[in-house]
């Protein structure tokens, strides 16, 4: 079981640009959160997909878009980026949203913003 | 908005000694508490999920405990080893989503030989 994959590894990009990081669920989940590290945060949440829908989302702006694929592969996309979204984008898979279920984090996409 | 707290911030301990940490978050709405481990270079990675006032969990020499009435959870190790050293996050799942998580900013635990 390869767990959650996302790629790219690193990222730089320029203000203005814009990016579009990948990921793969684990096998056999249906559930794609993704989720933005600053440096001495937490991982603050982005949004929801299930379904090939935006479930949920937190409070980040339109800026920051997603896509869920018929095999539950997701992406996250970020326009007219500024240097404020240099982070670590961590995504994150489940086998269905209830409360109980546990999260599986990919290793991340460090984005760096210059 | 929801806030999950930790403590302490950092926190370095010699090989063989156990320590604590806090998880502090809102009493009301509760759904779930869960724990994370997250090592250097690795992903984070589940260490419990607790739903119940009173829940005690044990992994091999950590173990957590909830209080959901007061809204705190303890995590604890026991005789640490240098493999523990990495940063516990504890998350709150808002809206009773399992992958909708509140993280706390965590806690950095540095074992030393």
């Amino acid at each position: 079981d390869a767990g959650v994959t996302q790629s790219p590894t690193h990222l730089i990009k320029t203000r203005g640009q814009q990016v579009t990081l990948r990921c793969s669920p684990k096998s056999g989940h249906d559930t794609v959160s993704w989720y933005q590290q600053a440096l001495g945060q937490g991982p603050q949440f982005i949004f929801q997909y299930y379904e090939e829908e935006e479930r949920q989302r937190g409070n980040f702006p339109d800026r920051f878009s997603g896509h869920q694929f018929p095999n539950y592969s997701s992406e996250l996309n970020v326009n007219a980026l500024l240097l404020g979204d240099s982070a670590l984008y961590l995504c994150a898979s489940s086998g269905g949203d209830r409360e109980w279920n546990e999260a599986f984090f990919g290793q991340g996409t460090r984005l760096t913003v210059v | 908005i929801l806030n999950v707290e930790q403590s302490p911030q950092s926190l370095h301990v010699q090989e063989g000694d156990s320590t604590n940490f806090t998880c502090s978050f809102p009493s009301s709405n509760f759904y779930a508490l869960h724990w994370y481990r997250w090592e250097t270079a690795k992903s984070p990675e589940a260490l419990f999920v607790m739903t119940l006032n009173g829940d005690e969990k044990k992994k091999g020499r950590i173990s957590a405990t909830l209080n959901t009435k007061e809204g705190y959870s303890y995590l604890y190790i026991k005789g640490s080893q240098p493999e523990d050293s990495a940063t516990y996050l504890c998350a709150f799942p808002f809206t009773g989503g399992g992958n909708k998580l509140t993280f706390g900013t965590g806690t950095q635990l540095k074992v030393e030989l």
